[in-house]
């Protein structure tokens, strides 16, 4: 069974540019969430996907930030324009139900702005 | 407000050694706890749970952890370390329907031969 897919691993770009970044869940998990870790520091929350819908987008920075949900499968999470403090590792999860407290998680997708 | 406090950033332990990692956490309801290791090249992986019952938890890779309630901790804990144990290792907590957790900073583990 195939995991949690994040592309891509690694990405550079300029402040002001815009990047996308994708999560291909677990085939069947219909919770998928986005968690963000800066500078070495706590991953943080950023929202919560049942299916296609937002469950819990509370943790999004700002308005620069957009996630989707295309037909409840794979998410994209776009940031723009991206500035420097957006850098960090992006970490996508996915889990069957919400009994079990058990995420499984991709490999991140590490963002630098310069 | 909802934390999680992991003080070491880094711990180096000979192999063979026994290991303890710590964590506290600041949580406003029941808080069910987990710890998380992310080994180089992969993502986070489940190590162990609490929800309730048994305050001492048994893990995969032959790790333990014991909440402690009072000292609002969740100590991570292996009696005679490996050399593939060396990782990053996340403490997290979260509610009922585990829809929200909050992560530690992390502890890097290194392991000496």
């Amino acid at each position: 069974e195939a995991g949690v897919t994040q592309f891509p691993s690694h990405s550079v770009i300029e402040k002001g540019q815009t990047v996308t970044l994708r999560c291909d869940p677990i085939s069947g998990h219909d919770n998928l969430y986005w968690y963000r870790r800066v500078m070495g520091k706590e991953i943080k929350f950023l929202l919560h996907f049942v299916k296609e819908s937002k469950q819990d987008e509370s943790g999004m920075p700002n308005n620069r930030f957009l996630a989707e949900r295309t037909g409840g499968t794979y998410s994209t999470l776009k940031v723009q324009p991206a500035e420097l403090e957006d850098s960090g590792v992006y970490f996508c999860a996915s889990s069957l139900g919400t009994n079990t407290g058990e995420l499984f998680f991709g490999e991140g997708s590490r963002l630098t702005v310069l | 407000a909802q934390s999680v406090t992991q003080p070491d950033i880094h711990i180096t332990v000979s192999e063979g050694a026994s290991l303890e990692l710590r964590c506290n956490y600041s949580y406003g309801a029941t808080p069910y706890l987990f710890w998380y290791v992310q080994s180089p090249g992969q993502g986070l992986q489940l190590l162990l749970k609490y929800f309730s019952g048994d305050t001492l938890v048994q893990g995969i890779k032959g790790f333990e952890a014991e909440f402690k309630r009072s000292q609002s901790s969740f100590n991570l804990r292996k009696p005679s370390v490996h050399w593939s144990d060396a990782a990053e290792y996340f403490c997290a907590v979260g509610p009922y329907n585990f829809n929200k957790f909050y992560f530690g900073s992390g502890t890097k583990l290194n392991v000496k031969p």
